[in-house]
């Protein structure tokens, strides 16, 4: 069975910094993955993804992601927040076997408050 | 282009009750999803549908619940009798293809049985 672990459940930042909010995964086989983020109020909408090629990802709103398979490791950055980017963040995998189960497996989520 | 639309938003029901929460997928999409969270913990996957057919309800997580999708457009899930433990919010989602695509969400129906 797939498993997602976000390593922070809560993330407090000044506008401006920089964010790297982690997520590893376990999985024994391939895997697509997905950073979604839902903003107060709103539906859950994706960020990025990642399923081939370019390990590094970039998405809406100036984020990024990497891909490290030895690490099974795929991480949220942006080099400079904004108050807009209060939400909170889930980072998810399916498995890509063909035919497969394409439900999604969600970590716990990331609240992050970004302070003006 | 509306979006995927789930209906009630919210909804309060004692214990023993039963409710049906309605999904209405982006027009096109074959693939419809039904996800719950249940506070303090992750989203859970609960079935997938493609048009008509249950393609993975591994994540049902009794036989309380009955998700159907009649036609391969609007969806429905139905919780009978609703428990305590059923409470949390219950998310909709589409795709037009399966795997590696993004999933569109609904806002989420939050159910309370007390």
């Amino acid at each position: 069975a797939q498993s997602v672990s976000q390593h922070n459940h809560h993330v407090i930042l000044s506008e401006a910094a920089s964010l790297e909010l982690g997520c590893n995964y376990s999985y024994g086989g391939t895997v697509n993955l997905f950073w979604y983020v839902q903003y107060p109020g709103q539906h859950l909408q994706l960020l990025l993804k990642y399923f081939s090629g370019d390990p590094l990802v970039k998405g809406i709103k100036g984020f990024e992601a990497e891909f490290i398979k030895s690490k099974f490791s795929f991480n949220l950055r942006k080099p400079s927040v904004q108050w807009s980017d209060t939400a909170e963040y889930f980072c998810a995998v399916n498995a890509r076997s063909g035919g497969g189960a394409d439900g999604l497996t969600f970590g716990k989520g990331t609240h992050l408050i970004i302070q003006p | 282009e509306a979006g995927v639309t789930q209906f009630p938003s919210h909804s309060v029901i004692e214990k023993g009750q039963t409710v049906t929460l309605r999904c209405d997928p982006i027009s096109g999409h074959d693939n419809l999803y039904w996800y719950r969270r249940v506070m303090g913990k992750e989203i859970k996957f609960l079935l997938h549908f493609v048009k008509e057919s249950k393609q993975d309800e591994s994540g049902m997580p009794n036989n309380r619940f009955l998700a159907e999708r009649t036609g391969g457009t609007y969806s429905t899930l139905k919780v009978q009798p609703a428990e305590l433990e059923d409470s949390g919010v219950y998310f909709c989602a589409s795709s037009y293809y399966r795997g590696n695509t993004e999933a569109f969400f609904g806002q989420g129906t939050r159910l309370t049985v007390v």
